[in-house]
């Protein structure tokens, strides 16, 4: 089975802290992405990646960064943690357009509860 | 404008007591229809994706159909381990995914 794990379930942080949330897949997925989902709005697309080096904005990028060193490894980071930021973080991979096998659909990590006070 | 709608946002039903929740779309050039299941503070469980009008899929008590304009998740005797949230999304030729807010089920024993 797929797997993608989320390097914390809970966090809590401080307003200003800087926020490193790890995520890592092992199916050799060339797509990764990071979601953020909040009661009545549903999942939205903060950044993703198809590649290795390669990143691109989603819907709500702002107050965020990533990055992605390894194929099998993509990091969010909240570069100063604001209390608009507390959040469930979801991050799911996929393989590439184009691949037969598993199609595109998203598998997802468990997700990281994140509160900032 | 690309959009995911689900209806309705809460159902509760009782134990055996089928029911269906809707997915509406308006996707331009839809390359695939997903369902999913959620459960509170977990992320989501990919359940079923469609491909094209009339295409159905089933697993256990649940069936997802789909046509040009939604698609449907029928839940036949659901039992209280069927509660959880049932999320739809919709991706596109650009590859975009879509996602609708949910319908969160509750199933009473």
């Amino acid at each position: 089975d797929v797997k993608v794990t989320q390097s914390s379930r809970y966090l809590v942080k401080r307003t200003g802290e800087k926020v490193f949330l790890e995520c890592v897949q092992d199916m050799d997925h060339e797509n990764m992405f990071w979601y953020r989902q909040d009661p009545g709005l549903g999942l939205r697309l903060i950044y993703f990646s198809y590649d290795v080096k390669m990143k691109e904005k989603g819907d709500i990028p702002e107050g965020y960064s990533v990055s992605r060193e390894k194929k099998e490894r993509f990091s969010l980071i909240l570069e100063s943690a604001s209390t608009n930021q507390t959040s469930m973080y979801l991050c799911a991979s996929s393989f590439h357009r184009g691949r037969i096998e598993g199609g595109e659909k998203l598998f997802f990590g468990s997700g990281t509860q994140l509160s900032v006070l | 404008e690309d959009q995911v709608t689900q209806s309705p946002e809460a159902l509760r039903l009782q134990e055996g007591e089928s029911s269906s929740l809707n997915c509406s779309y308006t996707v331009s050039g839809l390359r695939g229809l997903f369902w999913y299941r959620q459960d509170p503070g977990k992320g989501p469980e990919f359940l079923f994706t469609l491909y094209s009008a009339g295409e159905e899929k089933e697993k256990e008590r649940l069936k997802a159909t789909l046509t040009k304009k939604e698609s449907f998740l029928h839940i036949t005797a659901p039992k209280p381990e069927d509660s959880a949230t049932y999320l739809c999304a919709a991706s596109n030729t650009g590859n975009q995914f879509y996602f609708g807010t949910g319908t969160s089920l509750t199933v009473i024993p």
